[in-house]
Formats: structure tokens, sequence, C-alpha cells
């Protein structure tokens, strides 16, 4: 079955690391994208990317960086994390529709802790 | 500035009963709404949706309403079962590809 996987599920870092996390669709969706969950703001959009070497910043981008070298992946990359980045971390994806409306498909999230 | 809004953090509700989650949004662009269902420690999963030409869509015991005047939609769960205890995001969007995602309404469905 078709899915998508996020690892590693948790993570615990230091401020200043770099940090990448993993986000792998094997739908052959063009559509992939990054959001953050904290308490209060519910879902917010950090980047996102409509095709291979495609990519665009989202609401909260600072901070945060993506590449798209092939279909199935796109990882995201906190150059220096900060306690404010502190976070659990979701990837989707979704298929490319004509006029119509993207279903987006959820990881299982990731939990970063920086300290 | 949240385009999307869902005022009430918390539901509960007799099990048999019926669940009434709301969802305001302020941006009049918006064609497509979802609904989206989430368990602790998993992804949100998708539930229902609607675009702006339908004022309801029927799934089983989901229905959607969409009152675009008022910029308004709510989803309808019934009867309620303790399974359906989880946490409901509303999302919208203009353009059906970038969605905005309110808050959140955690449901307890009391057995």
């Amino acid at each position: 079955d078709a899915e998508i996987t996020q690892s590693p599920r948790h993570k615990i870092t230091e401020t200043g690391r770099q940090v990448t996390l993993a986000c792998h669709q094997t739908w052959n969706h063009n559509n992939m994208f990054w959001y953050r969950q904290d308490l209060g703001h519910g879902l917010r959009l950090i980047h996102y990317s409509y095709g291979v070497q495609d990519t665009n910043k989202g609401e909260v981008s600072d901070g945060y960086s993506v590449s798209r070298s092939n279909t199935e992946d796109l990882p995201l990359t906190l150059e220096s994390a900060a306690s404010s980045q502190t976070s659990v971390y979701f990837c989707a994806s979704s298929e490319s529709r004509q006029g119509g409306m993207d279903i987006q498909y959820f990881g299982a999230g990731t939990r970063l802790s920086v300290l | 500035d949240q385009q999307v809004k869902q005022n009430s953090p918390s539901l509960s509700v007799q099990e048999g009963r019926i669940s009434i989650l709301n969802c305001d949004y302020t941006n009049s662009m918006f064609d497509y709404f979802l609904w989206y269902k989430k368990y602790p420690a998993e992804g949100p999963t998708f539930l229902i949706s609607i675009s702006s030409i339908k004022d309801k869509n029927e799934d089983g015991r989901f229905t959607v309403f969409l009152n675009k005047s008022a910029k308004h939609l709510s989803l309808h769960i019934v009867p309620s079962q303790p399974g359906d205890s989880a946490v409901y995001f509303c999302a919208a969007s203009g353009t059906g590809n970038q969605f905005y995602f309110g808050t959140g309404t955690s449901l307890t469905v009391i057995p």
C-alpha cells in the first residue's frame, strides 16, 4: 500500500545544531508539504513543493529549508535549531488535480525537542 | 492573523447524541474546505470535504454544512460514538492545493 513515512519519530537536539527531518512518500504525488503543530496555532505551513526542483515558502519558513531532488522525498532542515522550533512536525503529500481539491495525506509526525 | 478559526478548543458529547463542530474563516476567496480527524501520536486523516458550489455534503454519519455568506462551516456527527473522540481540524483553500488550518477542536464522546 502507498504511504507517507516520517523519520525519526522523536528527536532531541541542542540549540545551534543542524537537524534534518525526513519525509518519504510512495503515492507518487507531485505536491508535498511540511507543517508544524503547536498548541493554540493548529497546523502552520512551513514549506511546500509542487514537483522536483520546486520549493516554496509557507507562512512560518524562517529558520527552515527544504530541497526536492526526486518525487518521493522532501527533507526539512533546521539550519541552526532554536528552542522556538520545539514542535511536532508533519509532512503531507497530495496529487495535483486540475480545477479541483487536492486531498492531503499526512505522515505520523516527528516530535522535535530543542534544548 | 489566523484565517481559519475554531473557537471551541473542546467539546464533550454523550454517545448517541449529535456532535457539532464549528469553523469560521475570514478570506472570501476560499472555495475548498476540508475536515481532518487526528488521534494522539498519529497524523491527521482526511474525513470529509466540501466546495463552495455546495452547501451540504454527507458521508455516512458525517455531514458538513457551508454558509458562504457567513463564512462559516460546521461538521455534524450523528450519532456520536466513543471512537469519534479525537481532535478535528478544519482547513480552507482558495486554490484547492494549499490549505490554511484551524487550531482544532478536541471532541470527547462519553459512553
